[in-house]
C-alpha cells in the first residue's frame, strides 16, 4: 500500500521560514516524480510545485517562486518543501502527491493527508 | 497562471448524469491532452478519478466519464448516487511547464 506522509507544519510567523517532510512507502519512490499543492481551509486547490524522478529539474507556480524550493532524497525516499518569506497567503494545507512514472506532469496519483501551515503574528 | 474555470455547484437526483465543464485557454487545456479530475470529500485528501482527459484509473466507477472539445473539459457522472455528493476539481498542464486546477465543483445529490 501507497504512503504519503507530511510532516513540518506547524505556526510560523510572517517573514519566517518552515521546511516539510514527506515520507513515502510502499513503491520505489525513485520512479517517480512528486509535486506539493496546498489549499487553504475551506478553498480550492493550488499547484505549488513539481520534480523530476532524480531531483534535476523543478517547477513553481508563480506565487512561490524564488521564495519556496523543492527537494527529495532518493536514498531516503523523503519529499521537502522548504518555505521561506512566509505570508498569510501561505496560510494552507499542504500535500505531498506521487505524480507519474513517465516523463509527464500529470496526473496526481496519490496524495498524502496534508500538513498544515498557519502563518500568523 | 488563471484557474480553470468551474461552475460552483451542480445537483441532480439519484440515479440521473451531471456533467461539470472546466473552461481553461489555448495555454492549458486547449494544446494538451492532460486534464485530469479529482474527488474531495470533506475533510478528506482529493482523490484522482479522471486522466489525461478519459481515463480512469484502477478501482474508480465507470459512471465516471471525461471528455474534452477545444478549451474545455467536461466530467460526467452516470447513475448518481448518494456517495458522489463531494466537490470535483478539475487540473490541466500548462504551456509554461507548470499545472493548474479549476476553482472546484460541488456536488450535491438531491
Amino acid at each position: 500500500e501507497v504512503q504519503l506522509v507530511e510532516s513540518g507544519g506547524g505556526l510560523v510567523q510572517p517573514g519566517g521560514s518552515l521546511r516539510l517532510s514527506c515520507l513515502v512507502t510502499g513503491l520505489t519512490f525513485s520512479n517517480y516524480r512528486m509535486h506539493w499543492v496546498r489549499q487553504d481551509p475551506g478553498k480550492g486547490l493550488l499547484w505549488v510545485s513539481g520534480i523530476t524522478k532524480d531531483g534535476g529539474f523543478a517547477t513553481y507556480a508563480d506565487s512561490v517562486k524564488g521564495r519556496f524550493s523543492i527537494s527529495r532524497d532518493n536514498a531516503k525516499n523523503t519529499l521537502y518543501l522548504q518555505l521561506n518569506s512566509l505570508s498569510a497567503e501561505d496560510t494552507a494545507i499542504y500535500y505531498c502527491i506521487r505524480g507519474a512514472a513517465t516523463n509527464s506532469w500529470t496526473p496526481f496519483n496519490d496524495w498524502g493527508q496534508g500538513t498544515l501551515v498557519t502563518v500568523s503574528s | 497562471q488563471s484557474a480553470l474555470t468551474q461552475p460552483a455547484s451542480v445537483s441532480g437526483s439519484p440515479g440521473q448524469s451531471i456533467t461539470i465543464h472546466c473552461t481553461g485557454t489555448s495555454n492549458d487545456v486547449g494544446p494538451y491532452d492532460l486534464v485530469s479530475w479529482y474527488q474531495q470529500h470533506s475533510d478528506k485528501a482529493p482523490k484522482l478519478m479522471i486522466y489525461d482527459v478519459t481515463k480512469r484509473p484502477s478501482g474508480v466507477s465507470d459512471r465516471f466519464s471525461g471528455s474534452k472539445s477545444g478549451d474545455r473539459a467536461s466530467l460526467t457522472i452516470s447513475g448518481l448516487q448518494t456517495g458522489d455528493e463531494a466537490y470535483y476539481y478539475c487540473s490541466s498542464y500548462t504551456t509554461s511547464n507548470t499545472l493548474v486546477f479549476g476553482g472546484g465543483t460541488k456536488v450535491t445529490v438531491l
